[in-house]
Parts: structure tokens; sequence; C-alpha cells
């Protein structure tokens, strides 16, 4: 049974038209993640949320939000889709405690964002 | 800042072989590392882990050995067999905030 749920599997916006992405968890773990990952390239990381508190990369683009209105859900928003935007992204979970560490992270399928 | 890379980016064995797969890493922060293997069109998947306080692990087929000296990390596979066949990220930890970054990734083909 899937754990990490992305939808939709594959997506095609137009390009400057907002689109959103949507992650669901059944793990209840309290770390999310989201990446992008362009052909031939390892997953680069755009934001995470460590429970709710938001972690964006420093060379996360504004074009790029995110919300998490809940320990399930988490949403990517790409307010103005351009061309290079075009790529999967990846959306992950973990369980994270601060005094034991990290633990794994595991993957959705993913999203294929196609921009027209 | 950090970052994690890998030496080779495509590896090509013959089946029955044993392959290595090599990553560095500069966080020497970093405590924790993990093994992903992706097919393509799919999510990365989870192979083996290990954290600092190991040098190594074993698992199906598979070890990982970490150099905190030099700050290396291998993935080893035993016996290597066609559905190995993927492009595999080592992957590294450098906070308790649970921040995952990726390396390069390497291209595994196993010949028959």
């Amino acid at each position: 049974d899937a754990m990490v749920i992305q939808n939709p599997r594959y997506q095609v916006t137009q390009f400057g038209k907002p689109v959103t992405l949507s992650c669901s968890q059944t793990l209840n773990h309290n770390v999310m993640y989201w990446y992008q990952q362009k052909s031939s390239q390892a997953p680069k990381l755009l934001f995470h949320y460590y429970d709710k508190d938001f972690n964006n990369e420093a060379d996360t683009p504004d074009n790029f939000q995110s919300r998490r209105p809940n320990t399930s859900f988490c949403f990517l928003d790409i307010r103005s889709p351009g061309l290079g935007d075009a790529a999967m992204y990846l959306c992950a979970t973990s369980r994270v405690i601060r005094v034991g560490g990290n633990t794994e992270a595991f993957f959705g399928q993913g999203t294929r964002l196609t921009v027209v | 800042g950090e970052s994690v890379g890998l030496h080779l980016p495509t590896l090509s064995v013959q089946e029955g072989d044993n392959s290595i797969i090599n990553c560095a890493y500069s966080n020497s922060a970093s405590d924790y590392f993990i093994w992903y293997k992706q097919e393509s069109g799919k999510g990365p998947q989870f192979i083996i882990d290990i954290r600092s306080n190991m040098d190594k692990r074993q698992g199906q087929r598979v070890t990982v050995l970490l150099n905190k000296t030099v700050k290396h990390l291998s993935l080893q596979i035993a016996a290597t067999q066609p559905g190995d066949s993927a492009v595999y990220f080592c992957a590294e930890n450098g906070d308790q905030g649970g921040k995952l970054i990726f390396g390069q990734g390497t291209e595994l083909s196993v010949k028959p």
C-alpha cells in the first residue's frame, strides 16, 4: 500500500498559470519534503517542514511556495510556472527525533510537470 | 556549503559481479547517511542507511561503508543482478532538523 501519495502523477500546465501539486502520507511522519528532479540529476531539495516549521532552501525561487495544513498533507504551489520548471517533483516524509536524530525518508512516486 | 557528490556517474558490470558505488560528502557534522535506488519514472527507494557511529552496515546483498576520516561513503552490491540496474544516490542528513541532501548519483548498468 502506498504510504506517500502524490497527485496527480502527470500534470500539464500553461506557462505562467499557477499550479498546485499535492502530497499525502499515512505514516504520521513529522517531516515532509519537496524535491525537484530534472533529467539525469539528483533530487534538489526545495524546502521541508519539520512539524509546522517551514525550512526554505536559500536557492529556492520565490515562485515556489508550500503549505502544510496538517500532518498528513503538504502542497507545492508554483505561482507562475516557467519552461525551466518542467521537472519531476518528489514528496518525501521522515520521522525525526531531535535527540535521536534522523531516520529514512520515504518517497512518493512523483509528479511529472510539463509546462506548455 | 553542504554538498554530497559521487566519483563515478556511470558504472557497467557483468551479472554476478560485485558492484561498488562511491560517494563523497563535505559536511563533517553529518551523522546519518542513506543510499537510495531510483528506477526510471519512480521515486527513490530506500536501500540501506548508516549512522556516523558505525563504519559498516550490512543488508541483504548490500553493504555500506563509512569512512569519516576522508568523508567517504560506499555501497557494495554482491552478485549484481539485472534488476539492480538503476540510478543510485547517497543522501546525507546534516542537521537534527531533518534536512536531507542528495549526491550526484551513479547509473548502474548490469549486463546479462
